[in-house]
């Protein structure tokens, strides 16, 4: 079955560092999210992407935040300083045609901010 | 955001014992919901969804049922194995054509007694 694939799968930084959390969507599929769960809460979501560029974003997904497809595959989230607050697991997510409601998930990125 | 919720945050039942697993929901724009699993270190997985112009949906084991007058929605799992243990979150669209973006509650964590 096709996967989304995720890495790190636990990244340890600084409070002030840059951070960026790579996803391999799944094959022919367009549409590309990025959720994040803080450790006991709910699955939030950050940003929706299509056509090479942002399509939707949430208010948590300030000027701190970017994505981009940098080789036309891969999807990245970057944060440019990181905050203790954004300690979290990061998921990728796909969705394969616009008339498709499921997103298939990553298995995420731990986020550590000290 | 949107405001989904969950009436109970664990949920502990006999293995073969059916669960039900209840969601509320608020905004009566949505018309397409998902109901997700996450076991531990893994992303969210695809259980079952349905639209709003329907009231249930069966598939293997489990039923999802829509009540849209009171905005309330349930995932029915029958006979629940040990296998079942997880979190369990409902997501709905807002009622978005093409669920451009999902909206999580809270989840509610199943625990299987063997």
């Amino acid at each position: 079955e096709p996967e989304v694939t995720q890495t790190p799968s636990h990244q340890v930084t600084q409070m002030g560092q840059e951070v960026i959390l790579r996803c391999v969507p799944i094959s022919n599929h367009l549409y590309f999210y990025w959720y994040r769960q803080i450790l006991g809460q709910k699955v939030e979501f950050l940003v929706s992407f299509y056509n090479n560029e942002i399509s939707e974003k949430s208010e948590i997904f300030d000027d701190q935040f970017s994505v981009e497809r940098p080789d036309g595959s891969n999807f990245t989230l970057k944060i440019r300083s990181t905050k203790l607050e954004d300690s979290a697991m990061y998921f990728c997510a796909n969705r394969d045609r616009s008339g498709a409601n499921v997103l298939t998930f990553g298995a995420g990125s731990r986020l550590t901010v000290l | 955001g949107e405001s989904v919720g969950l009436h109970l945050p664990t949920l502990s039942v006999q293995e073969g014992d059916n669960s039900i697993i209840n969601c509320a929901y608020s905004n009566s724009a949505s018309d397409y919901f998902i109901w997700y699993k996450q076991e531990s270190g893994k992303g969210p997985q695809f259980i079952i969804d349905i639209r709003s112009n329907m009231d249930k949906r069966q598939g293997q084991r489990v039923t999802v049922l829509l009540n849209k007058t009171v905005k309330h929605l349930s995932l029915q799992i029958a006979a629940t194995q040990p296998g079942d243990s997880a979190v369990y979150f409902c997501a709905e669209n807002g009622g978005q054509t093409g669920a451009n973006n999902l909206f999580f509650g809270t989840g509610t964590r199943l625990t299987v007694i063997p």
